[in-house]
């Protein structure tokens, strides 16, 4: 089955960009996904099909994918960005969904 | 407005069984791809289940043959049976809606409350 990594913690000042990084074989011929999550809440898609974003996404937030690695990229991070960020791709055998182990994004 | 709203959860013992239901409103379960996730206590997402238009139904390894999800139409909600939980089942269950992305790249846009099932003696 196909794994994803992502490191466990990113730390940022606020003002500053966060880029928090998703790697799998050849991940740039996926589809990737962000979702953030904060403590007590259900996730929250932030980045879909690498780059677009959803609606009520603020700008900030952008996507991009090449070769082995995914970057979910927080521009002018303010305090309310910090949260668990998870990538997630579907395994091409099965359509199944498979989620990073997830990045604790802490705003100094 | 869209939603998916999870009940049932609770306490339940090693070796038991529970049902988790989601009631969608604004989507219809019938034609709506769903999934459901559940994440343990400190611990990151876990695929559980697929659920597809139609009859297929896809299971993750660790729950296969203990779990069942089935989709009750008139009512517009999911079920998810679980049987024989072992400890390492405690989790926050949701259920999701799975949209199709770029080259069938499934990705979930609307996400349930969740329902925390915790399994113990």
């Amino acid at each position: 089955s196909y794994v994803v990594t992502q490191p466990p913690s990113v730390s940022v000042a606020p003002g500053q960009t966060a880029r928090i990084t998703c790697g799998g074989h050849n991940i740039g011929h996926k589809g990737v996904h962000w979702y953030q999550q904060k403590p007590g809440q259900a996730p929250v898609l932030v980045v879909y099909d690498d780059t677009a974003r959803p609606s009520g996404i603020p700008e900030r937030f952008s996507g991009s994918s090449s070769g082995n690695t995914a970057t979910l990229t927080i521009s002018r991070v303010e305090a309310g960005d910090e949260a668990d960020y998870y990538c997630q791709v579907c395994d091409s055998d099965n359509d199944h969904l498979v989620f990073g182990p997830g990045t604790k994004v802490t705003v100094l | 407005e869209e939603q998916m709203v999870e009940s049932g959860g609770g306490l339940v013992h090693p070796g038991g069984s529970l049902r988790i239901s989601c009631a969608a409103s604004g989507i219809s379960v019938k034609s709506n791809y769903f999934s459901w996730v559940r994440q343990a206590p400190g611990k990151g997402l876990d695929w559980v289940s697929d659920v597809y238009i139609g009859s297929r139904i896809d299971y993750a390894d660790s729950v296969k043959g203990r779990f069942t999800v089935s989709r009750h139409k008139s009512n517009n909600t999911l079920f998810l049976q679980m049987t024989s939980l072992r400890n390492e089942d405690t989790a926050v269950y949701y259920c999701a809606r799975r949209r199709i992305g770029v080259d069938r790249a499934f990705y979930i846009d609307l996400w349930g409350r969740g329902s925390l099932v915790t399994v113990s003696a």
